[in-house]
């Protein structure tokens, strides 16, 4: 089966600028998530998708950060405008329904804001 | 609240050495505890997960960990290193009334293997 995708793989912009990462999680998966590493600190929970539902969004950083699942299929996080500390590398992870379900990860977008 | 403690952000044995990853946590309830590594270029793969059964819990790679309650930790070990075991390793801890997806990591500790 084909992995969770994340596109892309890598993504520099300016300060101000607009950026929308991808995730296509593994087909059938209902869960999704998206976490975030900035550099030298810790792996931080974002958000969970159930289908198109938000579980669960208590770690998005602040209001110009948007994520979306339209459909319940893939999803998008939109950062409106970047700033410098939004740096870092995005992963998004998929997992099926049922609760002891593992989480496949995908490689992660690294992003940089200059 | 839960958090993660990763003692070592860097890690260096030989090959063939006993490879021992350490990790504390903290926790209000019984908690799931988890491994992950990340190679180069890839994403987190799972290593293994303690969800209160056995306290030794053996995974892919030859690793185990073992869940201490008394010492709140869970240790990563494997007897015998080898060159393909380079790199980053995240323990992790998540409240089993919740979703096992939201999980809180340690900082990670990057093992490096010389020949």
């Amino acid at each position: 089966e084909a992995g969770v995708t994340q596109f892309p793989s890598h993504s520099v912009i300016e300060k101000g600028q607009t950026v929308t990462l991808r995730c296509d999680p593994i087909s059938g998966h209902d869960n999704l998530y998206w976490y975030r590493r900035v550099m030298g600190k810790e792996i931080k929970f974002l958000l969970h998708f159930v289908k198109e539902s938000k579980q669960d969004e208590s770690g998005m950083p602040n209001n110009r950060f948007l994520a979306e699942r339209t459909g319940g299929t893939y999803s998008t996080l939109k950062v409106q405008p970047a700033e410098l500390e939004d740096s870092g590398v995005y992963f998004c992870a998929s997992s099926q329904e049922l609760r002891d379900s593992p989480l496949h990860f995908g490689n992660g977008t690294r992003l940089t804001v200059t | 609240a839960q958090s993660v403690t990763q003692l070592g952000s860097h890690v260096s044995v030989s090959e063939g050495a006993l490879v021992l990853l350490r990790c504390n946590y903290s926790s209000s309830v019984p908690p799931y505890l988890f491994w992950y590594v990340q190679y180069p270029n890839q994403g987190l793969q799972l290593l293994l997960k303690y969800t209160s059964a056995a306290t030794l819990v053996k995974g892919i790679n030859g690793f185990e960990a073992e869940f201490k309650k008394s010492e709140t930790s869970f240790h990563l070990t494997k007897p015998s290193a080898h060159m393909s075991d380079a790199a980053e390793y995240f323990c992790a801890v998540s409240d089993p009334r919740g979703s096992q997806g939201n999980l809180i990591f340690g900082k990670g500790t990057k093992l490096s293997v010389k020949p």
